[in-house]
């Protein structure tokens, strides 16, 4: 079946230019996380939802960054005046409610991601 | 301190050798916690869970130890195709809303032919 789908697959942004990266997780995962992954380094959490409901924004690093899921689907990170350091690759990754697999069978699975270059 | 630490290697390892990874995480109320492996340049996919007894998938073998809050790996027979970075994750369920994964750094491992 269809897995996590993100666009676009590579954004080159010019410093203080706004962008938007799409995500579709699997149909019928209520959970969606997006993740930053500099060069190097491991996956970073940037937020959690659960349908609609943003229930975890603490890994977003300033107010530039805001995400929104609205139908409880696809869901929409938005970086605004986008400086160099946010240049990374966004992942997108989506579940079954960890209440609904188990933590036996728990597994989140990711999207191909959105490498953005700010220059 | 990382809440999640690896030595990043790289481990450089003739093919059909043995190699073994160590990651250790900070929060003592983790419960949950995986191995991912990331080819270059794609994303993370799962590579097996690790359980409290220990589990083994094939030439993949994953231990926990909780009293020193450490996860290890082993791959057996190394083949050409296990080249990839392979990060140590763990679910923090103290927070039973939040599903958040926390990663390591990742550790890159080439087999050499």
């Amino acid at each position: 079946g269809a897995g996590v789908s993100q666009s676009p697959r590579y954004k080159v942004a010019k410093r203080g230019q706004d962008v938007a990266l799409r995500c579709d997780p699997i149909s019928g995962h209520v959970s969606l996380f997006w993740y930053q992954q500099a060069l190097g380094q491991g996956p970073e959490f940037l937020t959690y939802f659960q349908n609609e409901a943003q229930l975890d924004k603490s890994g977003l690093p300033s107010d530039r960054f805001f995400a929104e899921r609205p139908e409880g689907s696809v869901s929409t990170l938005k970086i605004q005046r986008t400086q160099q350091e946010d240049s990374a690759v966004y992942l997108c990754a989506s579940s079954l409610n960890l209440r609904t697999s188990g933590s036996v069978g728990y597994e989140q699975y990711f999207g191909p991601g959105t490498r953005l270059t700010v220059t | 301190r990382k809440e999640v630490e690896q030595d990043p290697g790289p481990f450089n390892v003739p093919e059909g050798a043995t190699v073994a990874f160590n990651c250790t995480y900070s929060n003592s109320a983790s419960q949950s916690f995986f191995w991912y492996r990331q080819d270059c340049r794609k994303e993370p996919k799962l590579l097996m869970s690790v359980y409290s007894s220990g589990n083994e998938d094939g030439r993949f073998t994953a231990q926990l130890n909780r009293a020193s809050q450490y996860i290890s790996l082993l791959i057996r027979d190394s083949k050409l195709s296990d080249s990839a970075t392979y990060l140590c994750v763990v679910l923090d369920l103290s927070n039973f809303g939040n599903e958040k994964l926390t990663f390591g750094t990742g550790t890159r491992l080439t087999i050499i032919p």
